[in-house]
């Protein structure tokens, strides 16, 4: 089955704990991206990958990293987790940055930084 | 830079009702139109599509018409259940844009239908 999937799920940690969310996609996409949505404000992309070992940040990439080693993983990294972080993650990925691709989405990971 | 503005919810409506929800955007190229679905506990998933102007995209009863004299996406059903229910996006990508995001979404919009 074609998906995205993202790992944990949920998780709570505190301030400061690094922290990695893992994202794999098994649809030998391209483009992979990550979003993080609050209420009101949508969603917001973190960061980006076009292809493997190229990735650019996108509106709200302060506090977060990223990887892109292999095409089918992304992992998001924070170093040092802020409460300001806590929120619903979502990663994503299509066949190609092509504009009018269709994005598919992972299952979202919900972040509490206490 | 690109944006897009959508119909603050939430809406609520019964069963059968008609549906619209608005989306306008602004945009300095050829963006390629979307309208994402979230289900409760879900992530997105595409709802419909446009790439070019005039383009209608259309799937499970829902439309929407891409319209660039009005800068326009607005998603119409004709009918709705409750197993609409869910949260709906409109988004705007655009390979061209030398902003940082080349895809933006709007904020959502909650659709809640009584039976």
């Amino acid at each position: 089955e074609a998906q995205v999937t993202q790992n944990p799920r949920y998780l709570i940690t505190v301030t400061g704990k690094k922290l990695t969310v893992t994202c794999s996609q098994n649809m030998n996409h391209e483009y992979m991206s990550w979003y993080r949505q609050d209420p009101g404000l949508g969603l917001r992309q973190i960061y980006y990958s076009m292809n493997v070992e190229v990735t650019d940040k996108g509106d709200v990439p302060e506090g977060y990293k990223v990887s892109r080693k292999e095409k089918r993983n992304f992992p998001l990294i924070l170093e040092s987790p802020s409460p300001n972080q806590t929120s619903l993650y979502f990663c994503a990925s299509s066949l190609s940055w092509g504009g009018g691709d269709t994005q598919y989405f992972g299952p979202g990971t919900r972040l509490t930084v206490l | 830079g690109n944006s897009v503005t959508q119909m603050e919810g939430p809406v609520t409506l019964s069963e059968e009702a008609f549906l619209t929800i608005n989306c306008t955007y602004t945009a300095t190229g050829y963006p390629s139109l979307f309208w994402y679905v979230q289900y409760p506990g879900e992530g997105l998933q595409l709802l419909l599509k446009a790439t070019k102007a005039d383009d209608k995209g259309s799937n499970k009863g829902f439309e929407a018409t891409y319209r660039k004299e009005t800068t326009s996406f607005h998603l119409e059903k004709g009918s709705v259940q409750v197993s609409d229910s869910a949260v709906y996006f409109c988004a705007l990508s655009d390979r061209w844009d030398s902003s940082a995001s080349k895809i933006i979404f709007g904020s959502g919009t909650r659709l809640s239908i009584r039976p």
